[in-house]
Formats: C-alpha cells, sequence, structure tokens
C-alpha cells in the first residue's frame, strides 16, 4: 500500500532559523504532492502542490518545496521562520491516474513546528 | 467565497449512540471526502463522492459507517452504535472536478468525542 513518510515528529527553532521538513512517500507511479498546514486552532490550509513541470514549487508566506523523483521526496523548506509559523505541517500525495478519476489524498502524520520568539 | 462548512463543530455522545456529522462543500465543488484525524493515526480516508455516487468507499472502517451525498451538495456522515474507538475529528473536503489537477479544500471538521 502506498505510504506517506514524515520524518520528524516534532521540530523546534527559533525565529530567524531555517526549517526544512521531510517527506517520502512510497508509490512508484506518477503523484500529486501536496503540502497542507494546520495552525492552532484553525482547520487544514492548502501550503503549497506540485502537480508538474518545475520541480521546485513555491507557496503561500515565503514556503518552497522540492519534488525529487528519483528521492521519492517533496522536502518543504523556509529560510527563515516566523513564530507565527509555529503550526502542524502535513505531507500528502495522491496518485495521478489514466482516465483522471479523482481519488483521496494520503497523508504523512505530520510534523509539529514550534518556533520560540 | 464561503468555505467547507461542517455541523457541528463539536459533539459528545454514548458509547452505543448513532451520530450525523454533515458537511457542506464549496459551491460548485462535484468532489467530496470525508477523512478522520485521530491521535496516533494522522488523516485517514473514509470515503469519496463525485456527484451523488460514492465511487470509494474502501476507507471506512466497518459497517457501523455509511454516507450519503444528495443533490450533489450536501454530505451526511452516519456512525452507528459508536464505539470509543470512534472518538476523533472527522474533517470534509471538497474538490472541483479536474481529473488529476484537483485540490481539495478542508472544512474545520467536527470533534467527536464518544464516552
Amino acid at each position: 500500500a502506498q505510504s506517506v513518510s514524515q520524518h520528524n515528529h516534532h521540530v523546534i527553532l527559533s525565529e530567524a532559523a531555517s526549517l526544512e521538513l521531510g517527506c517520502n512517500y512510497s508509490y512508484g507511479g506518477t503523484v500529486n504532492l501536496f503540502w497542507y498546514v494546520q495552525y492552532p486552532g484553525q482547520h487544514l490550509q492548502l501550503l503549497l502542490k506540485y502537480f508538474s513541470g518545475d520541480p521546485l514549487v513555491k507557496g503561500i508566506k515565503g514556503f518552497e518545496a522540492e519534488f525529487i523523483k528519483s528521492k521519492f521526496s517533496f522536502n518543504l523548506r523556509k529560510p527563515s521562520v516566523q513564530w507565527s509559523d509555529t503550526a502542524e505541517y502535513f505531507c500528502a500525495v495522491k496518485k495521478r491516474v489514466t482516465g483522471g478519476s479523482q481519488g483521496n489524498l494520503i497523508f504523512g502524520k505530520g510534523t509539529k513546528l514550534s518556533v520560540k520568539p | 467565497g464561503a468555505g467547507v462548512s461542517q455541523s457541528p463543530s463539536n459533539k459528545v455522545t454514548e458509547k452505543g449512540k448513532d451520530v450525523e456529522l454533515r458537511c457542506d462543500p464549496i459551491s460548485g465543488h462535484t468532489a467530496l471526502y470525508w477523512y478522520r484525524q485521530s491521535l496516533g493515526q494522522g488523516l485517514e480516508f473514509l470515503i469519496y463522492f463525485q456527484g451523488n455516487s460514492a465511487p470509494d468507499k474502501s476507507g471506512l472502517p466497518s459497517d457501523r459507517f455509511s454516507a450519503e451525498r444528495t443533490g450533489g451538495s450536501v454530505s451526511t456522515l452516519t456512525i452507528q452504535r459508536t464505539q470509543q474507538e470512534d472518538s476523533a475529528v472527522y474533517l470534509c473536503a471538497s474538490s472541483y472536478y479536474k481529473p488529476n489537477t484537483d485540490t481539495q479544500y478542508f472544512g474545520p471538521g467536527t470533534r467527536l468525542t464518544v464516552l
């Protein structure tokens, strides 16, 4: 079965530190890739997504992610974090299928990011 | 515009009771998804609707769980004879039909507590 692994359960950083959150998936076919963020007390919001083309994608709030097909990875990065980035981050994968039927996302278990002011 | 809405936001019930959770997708979104978020399990897919039909029910954990969607809009997830392990946040998402390039937008969830 397909799976998504997020390597870090909890990351603690000081403001202005750089961030990289790992995400690896196990599906060998073509995929769409997503990062969602859940701020405390709020619902899941889309941070960025990759469908095709340039493997370096930029999202909201200065986040970016790089798709490396050979490594089955889609790591999230931010050069300088802020206290307001404290949240839980979820990587998600969706298989692209012939015929174009829509289907569910497969999520990693999430990484909690705590940014100390 | 309005996002995905869910009701109730919180539900406390006793073991053995039935519960109904409601989801209103974004207007015009033809696909609707139910997920469950619980401690230690992360986000698990339950069921997916395209219009009123459910092509994929593979994530429903038991026959106590069912869902329907009417008018291509509102969906209801029903859990019969609730058990304590059903306690979780139930999330609904919707997307516009764009094969292989759709993006799911999530609602705030319903937190279900089974005593």
